[in-house]
Formats: C-alpha cells, structure tokens, sequence
C-alpha cells in the first residue's frame, strides 16, 4: 500500500487557536487530497476535496473559512483548523490518490485533536 | 435513505467461525466497492476491494457483491481475535470527484 505519513498525530489545544495537520505522500504524488474527519464512534465524513494547485471543494455543511486546505504540492497537504473549539476535537484523516480513476484509496495515520 | 448503511452491531462470533458482515448502497450505478479495517484510535486500513458481481477471495476474506440487490458482504473465515475491530463498507459514487462513502461500520468482537 501507499505510503503515507501525518504530523502531528495528536494535539491539544486551547479554545481559539489554529492548528495545522500536515499529509505527506512518501512514495507517490498525489494530484488529489481527500480530507475526512471522524467523531467518537462515527464513520469517516469526507470534508473536502482538494487537486494540486487548486482551491479546495468543501462538502455540504464544512465552513470553508475555518477548515483551510492547501495543497500546494504532489506530495504535500495542509488542513488548517483555524480559531478552533471543542466541537472541532475529532479525527482528522487525509487520503491522497495519485491520479484521478485510480480507484485504491488509502488513509493516512490520522490525526487526533483535542480542543480544550 | 443514507448512501451506504451497515449494521453497527456490536457482532460478536466465537474465534474459529465465519464472521458475516453486510452492506447495502443507494446510487444504482456504483462501481467500485471496499472494505476496510479500523482499529480503535487507528486509521482504516484497506482489506479489499470488489468490482464485479460475484465472489473474491483473498486468504480468510471472502468479498461479494451483487449490483442487482446493491449488496455487498465480507466474510471472515476462521476468525481471529486480531479481527476484533470496526469494518467499514466503502462505495466509490460515479459522479463528480468520485469520492468514497463509507458506511457507519460495524463493530465485530471474536471472543476465544
């Protein structure tokens, strides 16, 4: 499978702050990002959708202004919680493909945030 | 109706037996299938994916799926205590940016 690495694995932070969560494709580029999250025993929801170079597409009901995604390179992808609060604490993962019909998808380590 | 349901279980079978896990989805013209393992605290790790009506094998997994009843199932022979975990069904949608939704997942326990 893919080879693919999150940081930081976990956080906690305090009510207001930004936190970024950083996914790198190690062994492959990848022209598209998926970005899920997944609260306390819930399934995985996809946030948005993000290609190389372009702005991200956010799914029904994710703010766009407070998830900030970037994804500047193949290989890298950022999501940014910004002015976070503890109903954002949750499991963030990122999936990247590496090239649109291809149909294996994997995930990334995740990501667990708390906000205090 | 949701795009992809599972049982939340918890399913619990006897260590040695076959673990039976089902999924049903909603959009007609799906494709692609998937099912992934997630441990508690880790990310979904890939099992196996399934395109075609019919069965696939692959060591003690067994998928299937029937496009005609929008079903799909794992199978687990010979379970293991390592299987404890959540198994999650994935339907890859046609449309757009092809994203993959997952089921709710179902909670499975092999008891020794």
């Amino acid at each position: 499978g893919a080879v693919v690495s999150q940081h930081p694995s976990w956080v906690i932070c305090k009510s207001g702050t930004s936190v970024k969560i950083e996914c790198r494709s190690l062994d492959f580029q990848a022209t598209t990002m998926f970005w899920y999250r997944q609260f306390p025993k819930q399934s995985l929801m996809l946030m948005a959708t993000s290609n190389e170079g372009s702005k991200a597409t956010y799914e029904q009901g994710v703010e766009k202004d407070k998830f900030l995604i970037n994804h500047a390179s193949l290989t890298l992808s950022t999501l940014t919680v910004t002015s976070a609060h503890p109903e954002d604490s949750s499991f963030y993962i990122c999936s990247p493909r590496w090239r649109e019909g291809e149909d294996t998808q994997y995930f990334g380590p995740g990501t667990r945030l708390t906000v205090l | 109706q949701k795009e992809v349901e599972q049982n939340s279980g918890p399913l619990s079978v006897p260590e040695g037996a076959i673990a039976s896990l089902n999924c049903t989805y909603s959009d007609r013209v799906s494709q692609s299938f998937f099912w992934y393992r997630q441990y508690s605290g880790k990310s979904p790790e890939l099992i196996m994916s399934i395109y075609s009506n019919g069965d696939k094998e692959d060591g003690r997994f067994t998928a299937q799926l029937n496009k005609a009843s929008q079903y799909v199932s794992l199978l687990i022979r010979d379970s293991q205590p390592s299987d404890s975990a959540t198994y999650l069904c994935a339907v890859r949608l046609i449309q757009g940016a092809q994203k993959l939704v997952f089921g709710q997942g179902t909670r499975l326990t092999i008891n020794p």
